[in-house]
């Protein structure tokens, strides 16, 4: 049972535009989620966190808003660059001392 | 270097043979983890150093797998007797201290060892 989803396995988005991905979770103990960014034939980066204490957090392009009732996050990209074309998993953790992530999704920004 | 780094990058093996994968962590980071990631799929928790210690191995999918780590450094996991279904990219990641500690302590990936399992 999959407990981090992420149901868009691709999204392609004009260059300048604004990219939306979106991450679902089923466990209420998560309250420490993450976005991680993975280019071909590189282990995933960090890219940016929040906790469950609050509902945004911003650094420069790239936000992410939490929606604890709707057990919901997303991360948007403003303004979308080539670079930015990659796979980005979302992540959760609880008590336990490991991340669970989503099955990931495909960012193609197109020029 | 100043990044995790895993040895083989690849590594093709046939069915019921034996192999080790390794992970040589930044320095000083004393937590350890290793994921797996198959085809098409997210990555898929294995286990979980703390120092030399494991004290989360519920990810380990048999007893044909496990992982050891010696000197909080170094880090091996070893697969016995490999089946099909353990092709996927192994991907250790090492990070100051536990997630459950500072924001800023996220997870640092290597680039991972992709095994072939013919």
């Amino acid at each position: 049972d999959q407990q981090v989803k992420q149901n868009s396995p691709s999204l392609s988005v004009q260059e300048g535009r604004i990219s939306i991905l979106n991450c679902d979770y089923t466990n209420s103990m998560f309250d420490y989620f993450l976005w991680y960014k993975k280019y071909p034939a590189e282990g995933p980066t960090f890219l940016i966190s929040i906790s469950s204490i609050k509902d945004k957090n911003e650094d420069g392009r790239f936000t992410v808003f939490l929606n604890k009732s709707a057990k919901h996050l997303s991360l948007h990209i403003v303004p979308s660059q080539p670079g930015d074309s990659a796979v980005y998993f979302c992540a959760a953790a609880g008590s336990a001392r490991q991340l669970t992530f989503g099955s990931g999704t495909q960012l193609t920004v197109l020029p | 270097g100043a990044g995790v780094s895993q040895s083989p990058s690849n590594k093709v093996t046939e069915k019921g043979k034996d192999v080790e994968l390794r992970c040589d962590p930044i320095s000083g980071h004393t937590a350890l983890y290793w994921y797996r990631q198959r085809l098409g799929q997210g990555l898929e928790f294995l286990i979980y150093f703390q120092g030399n210690s494991a004290p989360d191995k519920s990810g380990l999918p048999s007893d044909r797998f496990s992982a050891e780590r010696t000197g909080e450094s170094v880090s091996t996991l070893t697969i016995q007797r490999t089946q099909q279904e353990d092709s996927a990219v192994y991907l250790c990641a090492s990070s100051l201290e536990s997630i459950r500690g500072l924001d800023n302590s996220p997870l640092h990936f290597g680039n991972g060892t992709r095994l072939t399992v013919t």
